[in-house]
């Protein structure tokens, strides 16, 4: 089945302690995307990447490191989480993007989310 | 900048009744995709449709359909016959063909709850 996923689902942590999210996609896309969804904020972009060891800044890409050595995978890195930074991630891939190579394939589809809590 | 706003923030209506979610942008690119997506009580985002802005024609798909109107900067999507499964949150989204990394604009969301 063709898929984003993305761990872990659910996480409670301290100020301070650096976690990581992981997020795999199963089709081959180029472009990968982490999104944060925050009430009254909507969803806003923290870093992409193009493409193996190509990526970028988005909106908010402030507290937040990403790394993408394998096409498949686009982890999330909080090195010292803070309060500011609980909200719902989610990551999402698409196989090419709005004037890419190869063509115009910019849906993108989305992970189930992780829910991040710091306390 | 890119700009998608969705006026109705939340909407409730009987089983069976139709119902238009209105959608509206803004953009400088004279290439650019418009998208909706759902997003039911249990989180998830689910891609709904894209249309790109050279594209007018409209889609039905199912109970779903949407109108694209260039001329006045709009996108809704109308559901025919709405289900209780329908209740959801609904997203219209924005994409310039001169947007790094493919960066979505998201308009703020429209609650659609579908009352049995």
């Amino acid at each position: 089945e063709a898929q984003v996923t993305q761990n872990p689902r659910y996480l409670i942590t301290v100020t301070g302690k650096k976690l990581t999210v992981t997020c795999s996609q199963n089709m081959n896309h180029e472009y990968m995307s982490w999104y944060r969804q925050d009430p009254g904020l909507g969803l806003r972009q923290i870093y992409y990447s193009m493409n193996v060891e190509v990526t970028d800044k988005g909106d908010v890409p402030e507290g937040y490191k990403v790394s993408r050595k394998e096409k498949r995978n686009f982890p999330l890195i909080l090195e010292s989480p803070s309060p500011n930074q609980t909200s719902l991630y989610f990551c999402a891939s698409s196989l090419g993007g709005a004037g890419g190579r190869i063509g115009p394939r910019p849906e993108q589809f989305f992970g189930p989310g992780t829910r991040l809590t710091v306390l | 900048a890119q700009k998608v706003t969705q006026a109705q923030t939340e909407i409730s209506v009987v089983e069976k009744e139709d119902v238009t979610l209105d959608c509206v942008y803004e953009t400088r690119d004279t290439t650019y995709y418009l998208f909706w997506y759902k997003q039911p009580p249990s989180g998830e985002l689910v891609f709904l449709i894209r249309r790109n802005s050279f594209d007018e024609q409209n889609e039905i798909s199912g109970r779903y359909s949407w109108n694209f109107q260039k001329s006045t900067s709009s996108f809704n999507f109308t559901i025919t016959a709405s289900q209780v499964v329908d209740s959801a949150v609904y997203f219209c989204a924005l994409s310039g063909i001169n947007n790094a990394g493919n960066m979505l604009t998201f308009g703020g969301g429209t609650r659609l709850m579908v009352k049995p």
